[in-house]
């Protein structure tokens, strides 16, 4: 089947860290991989997409590279941002336009 | 502004008294759906619509009707609405795979539907 799986639990850390969230997947064929975040009382917004092995996904900061070897995902950004903190989700798209999303991280950055 | 919205954004209601949760979207997409999210769960697909009058079921769609008579909506009808369907329900739409080389499609999300089932 086609699935994501996302790391456990919220992530907090301070202004300026390193922010890395884990993502694999498994799927049947060649789906295309996305982050979606979620800022407070919103809908979720594309952040970032890769099409295929190898892609680099980039916008606001966050980069994410589409692994095949290793069904990854990971999503990654140098120095984060209290205005960065948000719910972010890993999903990958299947037949009929379908994505399956992660469960999601809530990241809190504090000043 | 294209844009998905829904209506209402928030509604309690008693067990058994039927429901609609409208969703609307000005990009002309052929594509809608209707996600939940729980908490510890993500977001869960209920239905979606390929284009107007085709309409299939998701990974969670009991409990919820869906139709699609015009390509601009797509209400999600509770029929008889039950504590565990209380939940933050989003709608969303993008191209369909015919309407674009890319292959991948950017689904645009309205702002939610907190629905409490007392």
């Amino acid at each position: 089947g086609n699935s994501v799986t996302q790391m456990e639990g919220p992530v907090t850390l301070s202004e300026e860290a390193f922010l890395t969230i884990n993502c694999t997947y498994t799927a049947t064929g060649y789906p295309s991989l996305f982050w979606y975040v979620q800022y407070p009382g919103e809908g979720l917004q594309l952040l970032l997409k890769a099409t295929k092995a190898d892609d680099k996904g980039s916008n606001k900061g966050f980069e994410a590279t589409y692994r095949k070897e290793t069904t990854s995902f990971h999503l990654e950004k140098g120095s984060v941002q209290v205005s960065d903190s948000a719910v972010y989700f890993c999903a990958l798209s299947y037949g009929n336009n379908r994505l399956a999303f992660g469960k999601g991280n809530q990241v809190v950055v504090i000043p | 502004e294209a844009q998905v919205t829904q209506n209402p954004r928030y509604l309690i209601t008693v067990t058994g008294k039927k429901l609609t949760v409208t969703c609307s979207q000005n990009m002309n997409h052929e594509y809608m759906s209707w996600y939940r999210q729980d908490p510890g769960l993500g977001l869960r697909q209920i239905y979606y619509s390929m284009n107007v009058e085709v309409t299939d079921k998701g990974d969670v769609p009991e409990g919820y009707k869906v139709s699609r008579k015009e390509k601009r909506n797509f209400p999600l009808i509770l029929e008889s609405p039950s504590p565990n369907q209380t939940s933050l329900y989003f709608c969303a739409s993008s191209l369909s795979f015919s309407d674009t080389f890319y292959p991948y499609n950017e689904q645009f999300f309205g702002p939610g539907t907190r629905l409490t089932v007392l």
